[in-house]
């Protein structure tokens, strides 16, 4: 079946350092994923969308990466602040339903 | 960005009682809602599919008369724990896709059940 899922479950990076997120993703027919941001006792927050005829977006200090030959996706996030403090999950639509990966639990050092 | 209203946000529960949730798409109309739950440093496991005005579709494994659904307009989807259990607790989202726009899915902020 689809699975999504991530390589780490924590990751841990000093303030105003750039932060790497990553997702692998089994074979599937979704030309569509998403990460998330959640915060505790929160439900998820959407940060940024690929399709899979892109392999490269950016946004406001983030930018996903989409490999589709590996089947990985990444979120990099710039000069990473306190208030990126959350989980991230990669997610992407398969059948119509939104599936998540596990989810990474990303923690900033002042 | 769009915005989806789940209600309560905490609610605590005896054993044996039902629980209601609502979600609600605020400024946008869903025909179809999605039912989430989560477990503590856990990924969100997709429940059930709510669709607007016909029977919603069940996750293996999900019973469906225990978590009753109900998608009754396009704006308010409802999910009900009947016969509530200890290990029902945990975080229920919701999420709603407009259906008017792309497929981006919007979040309600959950709801922490709790069944004592």
């Amino acid at each position: 079946g689809e699975n999504v899922g991530l390589h780490l479950p924590t990751l841990s990076v000093q303030e105003g350092d750039n932060s790497i997120i990553n997702c692998a993703y089994s074979n599937s027919a979704s030309d569509y994923f998403i990460w998330y941001k959640q915060e505790s006792g929160k439900g998820p927050q959407f940060i940024i969308d690929i399709r899979s005829n892109m392999d490269k977006r950016q946004g406001q200090r983030v930018t996903v990466l989409l490999n589709k030959t590996v089947k990985h996706l990444s979120l990099q996030i710039a000069a990473t602040q306190p208030g990126d403090s959350a989980v991230y999950f990669c997610a992407k639509i398969g059948g119509g339903k939104l599936i998540f990966g596990q989810g990474t639990e990303l923690s900033v050092k002042p | 960005g769009a915005v989806v209203s789940q209600h309560p946000s905490r609610v605590i529960c005896k054993s044996g009682t039902s629980v209601k949730i609502e979600c609600r798409s605020l400024d946008f109309q869903a025909t179809t809602m999605f039912w989430y739950r989560q477990f503590p440093k856990k990924s969100l496991m997709l429940m059930a599919t709510s669709n607007e005005g016909s029977k919603a579709t069940y996750e293996q494994g999900v019973e469906k008369d225990k978590f009753l659904i109900n998608h009754a307009s396009l704006t308010l989807s409802t999910l009900t724990v009947t016969s509530a259990h200890p290990e029902d607790s945990s975080f229920y989202i919701c999420s709603a896709r407009d259906q008017g726009g792309g497929t981006e899915a919007f979040f309600g902020q959950g709801t922490r059940l709790t069944v004592v």
